[in-house]
């Protein structure tokens, strides 16, 4: 079965950096997988597209400080020069057969 | 610009039906798949269904086949979910989001639009 497991929560610094941690289910290693960010009280953004070869695309008009890596079965979101707009819930994304999307149970980020 | 805009949701009592809409702008709609995705209160992102480009196939989640339905008017640039026999449950902000070309992950989502099921 196809499942995203991300931590519940994770906790940075302002101007500091963080990574985030979304891993996929046993035999799914090689599921492209979507990041996507939702601020307090708004939809969710999309923040980029992640292949297991490495390669990604971003969404419109987002930074620098937003990227992406992998190994393995784990995909990985950093946020660097963390500001506090970054405060936000964290989910990734990916779809199994028969067109079932999936999401990971979300990371919400504090900003100290 | 690529823009999806959510209409049509309310109030509901158990048991009733709502429809609800989204258009959609910026882009070649019919070229595209669409989804709609709930998320109740305080709780994560829930996929509900997805409807491809042409409307030719259509795919729910466990929790809604049989009772919703997803449906498309690629020449109104418009996505609608036809919900019925409603739950406490499906109380939720709904949103709709565009696929990324030849994939089915999303790369615009609406602003969301609530629907609460009570008597």
């Amino acid at each position: 079965q196809l499942v995203l497991t991300q931590s519940p929560s994770a906790s940075a610094s302002l101007g500091a950096s963080v990574k985030l941690t979304c891993t996929l289910s046993s035999g799914h290693s090689s599921y492209a997988i979507a990041w996507h960010q939702q601020q307090p009280e708004k939809g969710p953004r999309y923040l980029m597209k992640f292949n297991s070869d490495g390669s990604h695309s971003k969404g419109d008009g987002i930074p620098d400080r937003f990227s992406g890596s992998s190994s393995g079965a784990e995909r990985y979101l950093t946020i660097s020069s963390l500001q506090s707009e970054d405060e936000a819930d964290y989910y990734c994304q990916t779809w199994g057969t028969g067109i079932h999307v999936v999401f990971g149970g979300g990371t919400k980020l504090t900003v100290l | 610009e690529v823009q999806l805009v959510e209409s049509g949701g309310g109030l509901v009592q158990p048991g009733g039906s709502l429809r609800f809409s989204c258009a959609a702008s910026g882009f070649t709609f019919s070229s595209y798949a669409m989804s709609w995705v709930r998320q109740a209160p305080g709780k994560g992102l829930e996929w509900v269904s997805t409807i491809i480009g042409s409307g030719g196939s259509t795919y729910y989640a466990d929790s809604v086949r049989g009772r919703f339905t997803i449906s498309r008017d690629n020449a109104k640039n418009m996505l609608y979910l036809q919900m019925s026999s409603l739950r406490a449950e499906d109380t939720a902000v709904y949103y709709c989001a565009k696929h990324i070309g030849g994939g089915y992950l999303f790369d615009y989502w609406g602003q969301g639009t609530l629907v609460t099921v009570s008597s």
